[in-house]
């Protein structure tokens, strides 16, 4: 069974910084590409940023550029989005998604708050 | 950048009836990498399809996936009672990957 478990998130004031974490198991890490997708409260879906199997390409949303770094340990079967100069637009719940091709699981997705 | 665009905002239709959405692309969607998702109030997303017609693991065949190109649609044919949620599709080609706004299904 694919499982998904995002962790990491919090509250956090503007220009602070924050890691989240997504353990997987129950598919073939190495092999999948990877997605960050989050929503803000009482809004749509917004996709964040994908990274492929081996870690080499990392792509992002207009939104997060410049700010937001993804990144991966195939050997810890764990993903992480690295996010600096965190403003208020940015509290959302963040999820991780499987590549789409292959099932797009979501998981049960983490909360960052940025608040002062 | 490719821009998807859903219609309705808003479905009202009853258990049993059936539910066809729309989802525009503002360019041409390569390799029929489209998906769409399902959410439930308080809950995760669900993919529902991928690859325009794909149904993802588990997912009952009420629910089916059409089109090409700029134009797809999301189809399901008899709706029961936990159906009623919001429905995004996505693009997945390239980057940077977008969902469409979505559009509410509702109860009548």
């Amino acid at each position: 069974e694919v499982q998904l478990v995002e962790s990491g998130g919090g509250l956090v004031e503007p220009g602070g910084s924050l890691r989240l974490s997504c353990a997987a198991s129950g598919f073939t890490f190495s092999s999948h590409w990877m997605h960050w997708v989050r929503q803000a409260p009482g809004k749509g879906l917004e996709w964040v940023s994908h990274i492929t199997p081996d870690g080499s390409i990392a792509n992002y949303a207009d939104s997060v550029k410049g700010r937001f770094s993804v990144s991966r340990d195939n050997a810890k079967n764990t993903l992480y989005l690295q996010m600096n100069s965190l403003r208020s637009k940015d509290t959302a719940v963040y999820y991780c998604v499987r590549q789409i091709s292959s099932g797009g699981d979501c998981g049960q997705g983490t909360l960052v708050t940025v608040s002062s | 950048e490719i821009v998807l665009t859903q219609s309705p905002g808003t479905l009202s239709l009853s258990p049993g009836e059936r539910a066809t959405l729309s989802c525009r692309a503002s360019q041409y969607v390569n390799n029929n990498q489209l998906a769409w998702y399902q959410q439930r109030p308080g809950q995760a997303p669900r993919i529902l399809i991928y690859g325009v017609s794909t149904r993802a693991t588990g997912i009952p065949d009420r629910f089916s996936g059409s089109g090409s190109g700029t134009d797809f649609t999301l189809t399901i044919s008899r709706l029961e009672p936990e159906d009623f949620a919001v429905y995004y599709c996505l693009h997945y080609v390239g980057s940077p990957n977008s969902f469409g706004q979505g559009t509410r299904l509702d109860i009548k």
